[in-house]
């Protein structure tokens, strides 16, 4: 079955530390990619979506997710996080071939101490 | 101001009633969803609609209704055959489902509801 894995259930950084979270996905056909934030008491908001090209996408905030198809993987990525992106981090793969699907992970929380 | 709206935003019910949690938007979208949002599950689908009076069952339906009269409303009902129903309620909605560009299936969501069951 399809299914996308966070590996990383809890991350605590330090301000200006740097970020990676990862996100892998079982399904050999295409897919569009997507990363969400939670931010406290915020709704759930996109951060940046992959759907063809360039397998580097930049989201808002200074985030950016490359795509490695070859390891079916598309981690996030800040070089320096700040106290502000505290929050819970979804990856999220759409499958549009056959029976739709858009399949979300199981989340990662970030808290970054200042 | 466009955007999706859920209300109540606190929902308390009591074991073998029925409850329906409202979903609006004014984004014009054609698809919508709904999602069941459990500490350390992330998000799970439990009805989506591509278009008026249409729905499909996602991946957890069991004990869940909907209904698509309208564009804008896609209210869901959680019934008392739902054997674990206290969780966060997400409702989405996107311009569509497949195709028509980047931005087609990109989801939107609201603010959620929070169900209890007493």
């Amino acid at each position: 079955a399809q299914s996308v894995s966070q590996h990383n259930h809890h991350v605590i950084l330090s301000e200006a530390a740097s970020l990676e979270l990862g996100c892998n996905y079982s399904y050999g056909g295409t897919v569009n990619l997507f990363w969400y934030v939670q931010y406290p008491g915020q709704h759930l908001q996109l951060l940046l979506k992959y759907f063809s090209g360039d397998p580097l996408v930049k989201g808002i905030k200074g985030f950016e997710a490359e795509f490695i198809k070859s390891k079916f993987s598309f981690n996030l990525r800040k070089p320096s996080v700040q106290w502000s992106d505290t929050a819970e981090y979804f990856c999220a793969v759409i499958i549009t071939s056959g029976t739709y699907k858009y399949i979300f992970g199981t989340g990662t929380r970030l808290k970054v101490l200042a | 101001d466009g955007g999706i709206t859920q209300s109540p935003k606190y929902l308390f019910r009591k074991e073998g009633q029925n409850v329906t949690l409202s979903c609006e938007q004014n984004l014009n979208h054609d698809a919508m969803y709904w999602y069941r949002q459990d500490p350390g599950q992330g998000l799970r689908l439990i009805y989506y609609s591509q278009i008026v009076n249409d729905f499909q069952k996602g991946d957890i339906a069991e004990g869940y209704s909907v209904s698509r009269e309208k564009k804008e409303s896609f209210p869901l009902t959680v019934t008392s055959a739902q054997k674990n129903p206290t969780a966060f309620y997400l409702c989405a909605s996107s311009a569509g489902l497949a195709g028509g560009g980047s931005s087609y299936n990109e989801q939107f969501f609201g603010p959620g509801t929070r169900l209890t069951v007493l």
